[in-house]
C-alpha cells in the first residue's frame, strides 16, 4: 500500500525539542522531493519545509528557519523533522506530503501521512 | 494572512452548484499551476485538483478548476452533503521559494 506515516509527535515543554519521522512505504522514495505541512489547531494549513530528492535543495518557512531541520535518509525511506526551541505557536498536527513534480510545468502534494500532533506546553 | 485569499465560506443547497475562489499575484499562482484539496474534519488533506484543472485518479468529475491570470476557481455541481469539508487552493511561490496555501474555504450543503 502507498502510504506515509507518521510519528514522534507528543507534548513537548517550551524551549524543548522533538524529532519527527515519517515512514514511506509503497513507492520508490528516493525519486520524490518531500514536505512538512502543519495545521494548527482550528487552523489552515501552513507549509513548513520542502527537501529536494538527493537533499541539495531544502526550503523553510520563515516561521521555523533557524530552528527546525529537514534530512531524509533514502536508503531507510524515511523523511525527519528536527524541531528545536519549540514555542506555543508550533503547537498543530504536523503531515508529510510527496510532491510530485514528474509532470512537465508543475508540482503537486499529491500523497499525505494522517498527521502527527505536536503540542507545545509547560 | 494567507498568502492566497480565499472566501472564508460558502454555502448552496443540494444537486446546485458552487464556485470558491483564489486569488494570488504573479510569483504565485499567475507563474505556477494551482492544485485544490479537500479536507474532511479530523482527516488528512486529499488532492481534488492539480495543474490547474486535471482531476486524480478515482475524483469525481464533479469537481472541476480553472485559472486565469492570478486567480483560480474551484467548481463543485451536484452538491452532496459528503461534500461539506475545507477546500484549500495552493501553488508554489517563486519569490518566496514555499508552498503557500490559501486560508480555506469551509464549504456548507445547505
Amino acid at each position: 500500500e502507498v502510504q506515509l506515516v507518521e510519528s514522534g509527535g507528543g507534548l513537548v515543554k517550551p524551549g524543548g525539542s522533538l524529532r519527527l519521522s515519517c515512514a514511506a512505504s509503497g513507492f520508490t522514495f528516493s525519486r520524490y522531493s518531500m514536505n512538512w505541512v502543519r495545521q494548527a489547531p482550528g487552523k489552515g494549513l501552513e507549509w513548513v519545509s520542502s527537501i529536494s530528492i538527493s537533499s541539495n535543495s531544502i526550503y523553510y518557512a520563515d516561521s521555523v528557519k533557524g530552528r527546525f531541520t529537514i534530512s531524509r535518509d533514502n536508503a531507510r525511506n524515511s523523511l525527519y523533522l528536527q524541531m528545536n526551541s519549540l514555542r506555543a505557536e508550533d503547537t498543530a498536527v504536523y503531515y508529510c506530503a510527496r510532491e510530485d513534480s514528474s509532470l512537465a510545468g508543475t508540482r503537486y502534494l499529491d500523497l499525505w501521512g494522517r498527521g502527527n500532533l505536536v503540542t507545545v506546553s509547560s | 494572512q494567507s498568502v492566497l485569499t480565499q472566501p472564508p465560506s460558502v454555502s448552496e443547497a443540494p444537486r446546485q452548484r458552487v464556485t470558491i475562489s483564489c486569488s494570488g499575484s504573479s510569483s504565485n499562482i499567475g507563474n505556477n499551476a494551482v492544485n485544490w484539496y479537500q479536507q474532511l474534519p479530523g482527516k488528512a488533506p486529499k488532492l481534488l485538483i492539480y495543474y490547474d484543472d486535471l482531476l486524480p485518479s478515482g475524483i469525481s468529475d464533479r469537481f472541476s478548476g480553472s485559472k486565469s491570470g492570478t486567480s483560480a476557481s474551484l467548481a463543485i455541481s451536484g452538491l452532496q452533503s459528503e461534500d461539506e469539508a475545507n477546500y484549500y487552493c495552493a501553488t508554489w511561490d517563486d519569490s518566496l521559494n514555499a508552498w503557500v496555501f490559501g486560508g480555506g474555504t469551509i464549504l456548507t450543503v445547505l
